[in-house]
């Protein structure tokens, strides 16, 4: 029962680095989403995507960038990192109405 | 727009005590109703969810009722433990235009049960 996996679990970057957070889940569903949670706050919804090769922006999508090239994959790419792009990050997936799976969760942390 | 309004907190109850977190939403159209739990350092689970009117969902002895007539889905338990301690977040989802479906979070509740 892998449901979603999100790797790594924790990060640290400098200013201006890159990364890719990766997550996978393996319940063939269709819909996939990256949320932001800052401390004392509620999710954001960053990207969403509702099929492979299907992307859509969100609440939040200034400094990030998505791909869904297959049903399982939905990497969320950040580009020149900032300190405001310090946060949880989190994926998740879902069918129509029958509730969100969420994966562990990857903390960042930009200096 | 669509929007979740649930009470804040922090909140520290008893063990044994009885549990009421308020949940009310603005939505055009017909939501389905969600609670989710996040225990310390993990991510969300699901803890019951309604997708109509006076549907009642029910989990780990929480329960919560879909009230259209008052836009509600407030969470109860009658008695508290030690292991409920986590943060709690009301949420919906709707269709879009796209036909695609958004899920929409309260910014959540701490709750802390002492022994």
């Amino acid at each position: 029962n892998a449901g979603v996996t999100q790797t790594p679990k924790f990060r640290i970057l400098k200013i201006g680095q890159s990364m890719t957070l990766q997550c996978t889940q393996d319940m063939n569903h269709n819909y996939m989403y990256w949320y932001r949670q800052d401390p004392g706050m509620g999710l954001k919804l960053i990207y969403y995507s509702v099929g492979a090769g299907i992307t859509d922006k969100g609440e939040v999508p200034n400094g990030y960038n998505v791909s869904r090239s297959t049903t399982e994959d939905f990497p969320l790419r950040l580009e020149l990192a900032a300190p405001s792009q310090t946060s949880v990050y989190f994926c998740a997936s879902t069918q129509y109405r029958a509730g969100y799976t969420f994966g562990s969760g990857t903390r960042l942390t930009v200096v | 727009g669509d929007s979740v309004t649930q009470m804040e907190g922090p909140v520290t109850l008893s063990e044994e005590a009885c549990l009421t977190i308020n949940c009310t939403y603005t939505a055009t159209g017909y939501p389905s109703l969600f609670w989710y739990v996040q225990y310390p350092g993990e991510g969300l689970q699901l803890l019951l969810k309604a997708t109509k009117a006076d549907d009642k969902g029910s989990n780990k002895g929480f329960e919560a009722t879909y009230r259209k007539e008052t836009t509600s889905f407030h969470l109860e338990k009658g008695s508290v433990q030690v292991s409920d301690s986590a943060v709690y977040f009301c949420a919906l989802t709707l269709l879009t235009q796209g036909g695609s479906e958004k899920l929409v979070f309260g910014k959540g509740m701490k709750l802390t049960v002492n022994p």
